[in-house]
């Protein structure tokens, strides 16, 4: 089984571009989480989807972020205008329930110079 | 506020130098606690959940213990294979989105 696919693997853009970063998460799973990660602060949750549906986008940094999910096999996040501090590793991970680890891709390195 | 902290943040051992990795959490209702390992350029790798106080698991070297405070992850005669980042990560009863810990970087040595 095909596990979550993340693209692109790695991004380097200009502050003020937009950004989108895409995930296809593993067939069958209901529940999609979007992640940061930074030497700073770690891993953090940006927001999460069930049955497509954004649940809780509260650790969106600000307006610039924003996330679909049109349908259960596809999402993306999506940065505009993107700036420097956004550099940081994006994952996207799926479970099926909520108590289930979540199956994670292995990333969007973004680089905003 | 809800919050998970590993220690150390960085442990070198000597390939067959058995150590642990701590975990300590406050959580209120805390339904679980996941292990995680992940590799340079990967992302996390799901290695075991521990719902209850006395649980254990155990996979080849690593075996995960859980107190009503905090988990170890016990790596016994570990390998140079078992060099990784390895983190925790607690979750409620009440919600879906779980805390990540900052993790420990574990390298050993040939």
């Amino acid at each position: 089984d095909a596990g979550v696919i993340q693209s692109p693997r790695h991004e380097v853009t200009e502050m003020g571009q937009e950004v989108t970063l895409r995930c296809k998460p593993i067939s069958g799973h209901d529940y999609l989480f979007w992640y940061r990660q930074t030497m700073m602060r770690g891993l953090e949750l940006l927001i999460y989807f069930n049955n497509n549906v954004p649940i809780d986008d509260s650790g969106m940094p600000e307006d610039r972020f924003s996330a679909k999910m049109p349908n259960a096999s596809f999402s993306t996040l999506k940065i505009q205008p993107s700036e420097p501090r956004d550099s940081a590793v994006y994952f996207c991970a799926s479970t099926a329930w909520r108590d289930q680890p979540q199956h994670f891709g292995d990333g969007t390195r973004l680089s905003i110079l | 506020e809800d919050q998970v902290t590993q220690s150390p943040e960085a442990l070198r051992l000597q390939e067959g130098e058995s150590s642990s990795l701590n975990c300590s959490y406050t959580v209120s209702g805390l339904r679980g606690l996941f292990w995680y390992r992940q590799d340079p350029g990967k992302g996390p790798e799901f290695l075991f959940t521990l719902y209850s106080a006395g649980e254990e698991k155990e996979k080849e070297r690593l075996k995960a213990t859980l107190t009503k405070k905090e988990s170890f992850l016990h790596i016994t005669a570990p390998k140079p294979e078992d060099s990784a980042t390895y983190l925790c990560a607690a979750f409620d009863s009440s919600a879906s989105k779980i805390i990540f810990g900052s993790g420990t970087r574990l390298s050993i040595r040939p």
